[in-house]
């Protein structure tokens, strides 16, 4: 079944303490991208990565790092996770081919930063 | 600022009644694409228009897309209380000319509550 994986699901955790999200699809896309979903902000574009070894920086990139080194693996990476990074985090992936980008969503991790 | 903008915030109608969402936007675009949520899991892709599109169909879905007006709208018809739901669009813009590279920018929702 093609899918976008995301572990783990649900995550408390306390300032300071290093996390890693990981995010894994099989549909051999190009493309992955990560997210973070608050009320009343919609979802805002934190890292994306158009390829292995090429990842570029969203509209919230601040307090994250990704990595890219095989196709279908996209971690997220808190060093020093703070509370204002508390939220839904997606992951996304598609690819470019025949033109179409419609993504392809993981089922979420909600996070929280006490 | 955002780029798509979906009204109304919130709808609220009864089964089998028709619901039409709006999405309205600031710049020129490659595709607008509309995407689903149900409560707290992940966006489900609906149907993607391409900028010298005007109207697609699928299924139940209906989606126009105006680029003088810069809006487009989604109609759902005979509307089923599994259609509850957060509906989003989503428009596709190249981050730089003769690549690949789009960024996809998402409006806030439109929330739609189906009643049986």
């Amino acid at each position: 079944e093609a899918q976008v994986t995301q572990n783990p699901r649900y995550l408390i955790t306390v300032t300071g303490k290093k996390l890693t999200v990981t995010c894994s699809q099989n549909m051999n896309h190009e493309y992955m991208s990560w997210y973070r979903q608050d009320p009343g902000l919609g979802l805002r574009q934190i890292y994306y990565s158009m390829n292995v070894e090429v990842t570029d920086k969203g509209d919230v990139p601040e307090g994250y790092k990704v990595s890219r080194k095989e196709k279908r693996n996209f971690p997220l990476i808190l060093e020093s996770p703070s509370p204002n990074q508390t939220s839904l985090y997606f992951c996304a992936s598609t690819t470019y081919y025949r033109g179409n980008n419609e993504q392809f969503f993981g089922p979420g991790t909600r996070l929280t930063v006490l | 600022s955002q780029q798509g903008e979906e009204d109304p915030q919130a709808l609220s109608i009864q089964e089998g009644e028709n619901a039409t969402m709006n999405c309205s936007y600031k710049t020129s675009i490659n595709n607008l694409q509309w995407y689903r949520q149900n409560s707290g899991r992940g966006l489900v892709h609906l149907i993607l228009i391409r900028s010298n599109e005007r109207e697609k169909h699928s299924g139940r879905l209906r989606v126009t897309l105006d680029t003088s007006k810069k809006s487009s709208s989604l109609l759902i018809t005979a509307s089923r209380a599994a259609d509850t739901a957060s509906y989003f669009c989503a428009t596709a813009l190249l981050r730089r000319s003769g690549g690949s590279n789009y960024k996809l920018t998402f409006g806030k929702g439109t929330l739609l509550t189906v009643n049986p």
